[in-house]
């Protein structure tokens, strides 16, 4: 099935620092989301992708849409100690069903004060 | 406009027996997700619901596993005769149509423990 990489797995960085990650597939999707998990929490979607090329900010927050819809980069700029959790990329394909997204293994974020 | 709600947050269950989770959509959805997360692992989707209809079940275990989002009342995932192999955290979400807009919203996911 299709498969998310998603790197790095982890990250300890000081905080102010600048955080870049990004998602990697062999397959083609035509939206990618990002997300970040808090401890015992569902995930909260971040910033949602939905053009190839396309290039979304929020707040500190900047991702990407790879052109060739086979990727997805999510960077944080000036990180602060609230930006501490995981960091997911999903990937959504209309031609399978619209409820089936799939999900990476995730970045954990460690921001030192 | 409360958000996702799901309950137990947590459940211990024994082997052999059976876990109902539930997820109450947010107000005005009528799509419903299920999804389990193993730790250190990504989110892996079980079951796409409308009202009364399963859509996509896909993700789903063949045995054991049964989900349903009745007319009214909330959705329901149901594990018969649960295994230590279960315990895992359970994620519903919901959207006021069809995921392809991206914009699900997550519950805080209930934890099952099989011991």
């Amino acid at each position: 099935g299709q498969q998310l990489n998603q790197s790095p797995q982890s990250m300890f960085i000081q905080e102010g620092e600048d955080v870049s990650m990004n998602c990697t597939s062999s397959s083609i999707f035509n939206t990618w989301l990002w997300y970040k998990q808090d401890p015992g929490e569902g995930p909260v979607l971040l910033i949602a992708l939905y053009k190839a090329g396309e290039l979304t900010s929020n707040g500190r927050l900047t991702a990407q849409f790879g052109i060739t819809r086979k990727d997805s980069f999510l960077n944080i700029s000036a990180s602060i100690p609230s930006d501490v959790g995981i960091y997911f990329c999903a990937g959504l394909n209309y031609g399978g069903s619209q409820g089936n997204l799939i999900f990476g293994k995730g970045t954990k974020l460690s921001v030192k004060p | 406009n409360a958000g996702v709600m799901q309950n137990p947050r947590h459940l211990v269950r024994r082997r052999g027996q059976e876990a109902r989770l539930r997820c109450s959509p947010m107000k005005g959805h009528s799509h419903v997700y299920w999804y389990r997360q193993l730790p250190e692992e990504g989110l892996k989707f079980m079951v796409y619901l409308q009202k009364e209809n399963i859509i996509d079940e896909s993700g789903m275990p063949k045995e054991r596993f049964s989900a349903e989002f009745p007319k009214e009342g909330p959705s329901i995932l149901r594990i018969q005769q649960v295994v230590r192999g279960d315990s895992a955290a359970y994620f519903c979400a919901s959207s006021p149509q069809g995921q392809g807009s991206g914009e699900a919203f997550f519950g805080q996911g209930t934890r099952l423990t099989v011991v």
